[in-house]
């Protein structure tokens, strides 16, 4: 089975800190993906890779970078964080772009 | 421009019952994928169905079925008999080629609940 594992479950976090979420894959996946999904908006892409050190822009990349040192792992970075980015964070992983996407578990991320 | 609609916010059904839960999309592109992801309570998302677009057959998975209905860009997923189990949050998503090749964009979710 695939797994796709995220750093933390839960997180507390003031504004303005750096804060970094972590995404692990063991199958191999060209495709990293970082969402965050909020009441009534479904899920929105952030940003996404398909390489290790290629990464493009999703639909609300504002706020947030990221990082793909090696191939199995892919951060997700808010550089100084806002009350605005609390949310729940959802990283995925997928074969090709056409393929099913196999997601983490999701980090609750609240900024105070 | 990609989008997903899913009109129904929650929908609540009892054991055993059938469901349709709904999506709408647009797509300039003739060549697309759909899914619908199922997200159980506080659990990871997994993937239900997928039907790719220039199959005119409805994908079916057990008691998961779709009515793709092409021309209108409609995409319910039908669940049988529902059980327990199948509370959820439901999202359709769109992967669009080769406009927005590298990307899913989806619904805002439906919630289900059944009852016992």
């Amino acid at each position: 089975d695939v797994k796709v594992t995220q750093s933390s479950r839960y997180l507390v976090k003031r504004t303005g800190e750096k804060v970094f979420l972590e995404c692990v894959q063991d199958m191999d996946h060209e495709n990293m993906f970082w969402y965050r999904q909020d009441p009534g908006l479904g899920l929105r892409l952030i940003y996404f890779s398909y390489d290790v050190k290629m990464k493009e822009k999703g639909d609300i990349p504002e706020g947030y970078s990221v990082s793909r040192e090696k191939k199995e792992r892919f951060s997700l970075i808010l550089e100084s964080a806002s009350t605005n980015q609390t949310s729940m964070y959802l990283c995925a992983s997928s074969l090709g772009f056409r393929e099913q996407q196999f997601f983490g578990p999701g980090t609750r991320l609240t900024v105070l | 421009a990609q989008t997903v609609t899913q009109s129904q916010p929650e929908m609540s059904v009892q054991e055993a019952e059938t469901v349709t839960l709904s999506c709408t999309y647009d797509t300039s592109e003739s060549n697309y994928y759909l899914f619908w992801y199922k997200q159980p309570p506080s659990r990871q998302m997994i993937l239900v169905i997928r039907q790719e677009a220039y199959k005119q057959q409805n994908a079916t998975e057990n008691r998961f079925s779709v009515n793709f209905q092409k021309a209108a860009k409609s995409f319910s997923l039908k669940i049988s008999d529902s059980q327990l189990g199948d509370t959820a949050m439901y999202f359709c998503a769109l992967n669009s080629l080769p406009q927005g090749a590298q990307k899913l964009v989806f619904g805002q979710g439906t919630r289900l609940t059944i009852n016992p």
